[in-house]
């Protein structure tokens, strides 16, 4: 399954636009890269997702590059509730109609007042 | 807005002891995971199931740990007997269909384990 490297941690302004960038080189051409936040001992919460076309929603935005093999989440106005480890996630799939998502360790980050 | 629930929310027990947790998915989500979370780390998935069939368990020690959907709806993980190590966040998602590419899980707010 395709691995992703994150940064380990990231500071951003209030206010200010968040980029959070994911390396995905390996990633195959059916599998969707995905973005979860964890706030401290809550459950992940889904922010977006993506196949090959840029996404919008009313949290995020997520630009994939063209070759697929990065991509970038951003927040366009953090706020403090937006401090939290970040989880980019590329989909596996496993066969037999069964996709999968494997958890790294995230990127942490601090949103300062 | 409908939401995964998990019983308890926290839980401490002593070594050696049994302990179970549970589970309700969103209402008409056919595919329900379990997942293990220790401090620092990502969720580590422990086992899939669609309706009622285990997919993968792959990752469940099986020794120790087992986990059940009897009716495709509600699921229980049961740890027998519990160990230090097992102190985690064991967390539960759902998701429609977990063999359609571009679902997305949805996951409860957890329970943390002390074990003792």
């Amino acid at each position: 399954d395709a691995k992703t490297t994150q940064p380990t941690s990231m500071d951003c302004a209030e206010g200010r636009a968040a980029n959070l960038p994911c390396n995905h080189s390996t990633i195959s051409g059916n599998e969707y890269v995905y973005w979860y936040r964890q706030i401290h001992s809550q459950g992940p919460q889904y922010i977006i997702h993506g196949l090959k076309n840029n996404e919008t929603n009313e949290m995020a935005s997520l630009i994939i590059t063209e070759d697929r093999k990065s991509s970038t989440l951003i927040l366009p106005h953090a706020t403090l509730r937006d401090t939290a480890v970040y989880y980019c996630i590329v989909s596996a799939f496993l066969g037999a109609g069964s996709y999968q998502l494997t958890f790294g360790k995230g990127t942490k980050l601090s949103v300062i007042p | 807005e409908a939401e995964v629930a998990q019983s308890p929310r926290y839980k401490i027990t002593e070594k050696s002891q049994a302990v179970a947790f549970w589970c309700d998915p969103i209402s008409g989500h056919a595919t329900l995971y379990w997942y293990r979370q220790i401090l620092g780390q990502g969720p580590e998935l422990l086992v899939q199931f669609q309706d009622e069939s285990v997919v993968d368990d792959s990752q469940l020690p099986k020794d120790r740990f087992s986990a059940e959907r009897l009716k495709g709806v509600d699921s229980t993980l049961k740890i027998q007997p519990a160990e230090l190590g097992d102190s985690a966040m064991y967390l539960c998602a759902s998701s429609l269909d977990g063999g359609a590419g571009g679902e997305t899980q949805y996951f409860g707010p957890g329970t943390r384990l002390l074990v003792l």
